[in-house]
């Protein structure tokens, strides 16, 4: 069956330090990831998009790799702030034909401390 | 810029009612996008629109479900009769159809409880 995995378990850090959330995916040859933020609340907010032919992707502090090989891609924060804690998911195109449809991952929260 | 708006924010119910839930894309979007998010499920497509017309509606849980749009502005997804296990947050998105791998942008969701 088709899966794409986050971790599930709440990420803790500390804030300065560097955040990586995972996500893997099985059974997929997607032509991008998206990566987007959910506050409490609040619907998903897209942050950043790559492409099957880019290996990473950086925005500010943020950055983002894609492994297709490994079916992975990883998710920076750099320099975490408390304002950075939220649940974060990863989507994937499964189907390429079906114009712009994401399936999403469950989402990792993410929890900095001051 | 209006983002993506829905009504209403929360809706409680009783088994057996009717719900109605209203979304209004970002203008000159051509793609809408309704899911609903669960604990247990997390985010999970229902429906989704081209200029207007279903593509695909795989993913909707059951006959007691349908969705519309009859314009560009606006979409309904209906739920009848309602059950508990409707319960969920229920998002709306749009995208442009320029190319693929657009953004899409969501709404801030509709808080369903089925009693």
């Amino acid at each position: 069956s088709q899966k794409i995995e986050q971790n599930s378990e709440a990420l803790n850090i500390q804030e300065g330090k560097t955040a990586t959330l995972t996500c893997n995916y099985t059974n997929y040859s997607p032509a991008y990831l998206q990566w987007y933020r959910q506050d409490p609340g609040r619907g998903p907010v897209f942050l950043l998009l790559i492409r099957e032919n880019e290996k990473e992707k950086r925005k500010e502090r943020l950055k983002v790799t894609f492994d297709t090989t490994l079916k992975q891609s990883l998710f920076h924060i750099t320099a975490s702030q408390p304002a950075d804690s939220a649940t974060y998911l990863c989507a994937l195109d499964i189907d390429s034909n079906a114009g712009n449809m994401l399936t999403f991952g469950g989402g990792t929260r993410l929890m900095v401390k001051p | 810029d209006a983002g993506v708006i829905q009504s209403p924010r929360h809706e409680v119910t009783e088994m057996g009612q009717e719900v109605t839930l209203r979304c209004k894309p970002i203008s000159g979007h051509d793609y809408l996008f309704w899911y609903r998010q669960t604990m247990m499920r997390g985010l999970e497509l229902l429906i989704y629109f081209n200029n207007n017309v279903p593509i695909d509606d795989s993913g909707m849980p059951e006959d007691r479900f349908s969705a519309k749009m009859p314009n560009a502005s606006f979409s309904t997804l209906k739920i009848q009769p309602s059950e508990p296990r409707d319960s969920a947050v229920y998002f709306c998105a749009s995208s442009l159809v320029s190319g693929f791998s657009q953004p899409q942008h969501f709404g801030d969701g509709t808080r369903l409880s089925i009693l």
